[in-house]
């Protein structure tokens, strides 16, 4: 498997703008969780999902941001309209609950620059 | 408030010597505490898990120690080498699979 996958790597917008950040989780992952990094507030989760149903969004910030997951196989988060403080690293985790154990895989992160 | 505190930003060890950071937890009662690495530009990578009921788990070089009673997990690596400098975080699981994390501790082993 190769793992999870974001994309895109980076995304430099401005202001105002709608920004899409895409997912591909671990294939027979049944958890996929949405993370924000920044130097500020360190690793921050916004949202996670159980077999595409989401379960906790209490961690997302505000009406701007949403998160969907149409299938086991993607999930999006979109900002709309984006703002220079949710410049930050995004990333996405998958994990299989088993025994109990949450073991997060996470993807390489979407680094988003608003102008 | 919940909050989780790891001990000190950076941690600087000469190598061969015994790494040790520290998870320090408020107002939970985790089921889980988990450690994982996180390098430069990088996801952070899982490296063990250790349940309330487990005193200790080991793992090659890894060590963990779970004291739900101070609130308190240790992290150890022994024998450390420069390809150990990174920042490690702990992550608490609370209620319903939700997992927190601290602020994580930079780790720079000199040779």
């Amino acid at each position: 498997d190769a793992g999870v996958i974001q994309s895109p790597r980076h995304e430099v917008t401005e202001m105002g703008q709608e920004v899409t950040l895409r997912c591909k989780p671990i294939s027979g992952h049944d958890y996929l969780f949405w993370y924000r990094q920044t130097m500020m507030r360190g690793l921050e989760l916004l949202i996670y999902f159980n077999n595409n149903v989401p379960i906790d969004d209490s961690g997302m910030p505000e009406d701007r941001f949403s998160a969907k997951m149409p299938n086991a196989s993607f999930s999006t988060l979109k900002i709309q309209p984006s703002e220079p403080r949710d410049s930050a690293v995004y990333f996405c985790a998958s994990s299989l609950r088993t025994g109990g154990s949450n073991e997060q895989f996470f993807g390489p992160g979407t680094r988003l620059t608003v102008l | 408030s919940q909050k989780i505190e790891q001990n000190s930003e950076a941690l600087n060890i000469q190598e061969g010597k015994t790494a040790t950071l520290t998870c320090n937890y408020t107002n939970y009662s985790p089921a889980y505490l988990q450690w994982y690495r996180q390098d430069p530009g990088r996801g952070p990578v899982f490296l063990l898990l250790i349940r309330e009921n487990e005193k200790e788990k080991r793992k090659e070089r890894l060590k963990v120690t779970f004291d739900t009673t101070l609130k308190q997990s240790l992290f150890h690596i022994t024998a450390s080498q420069p390809a150990d400098s990174a920042t490690y975080l702990c992550a608490l699981e609370t209620g319903g699979f939700k997992t927190i994390f601290g602020a994580g501790t930079r780790l720079f082993v000199k040779a």
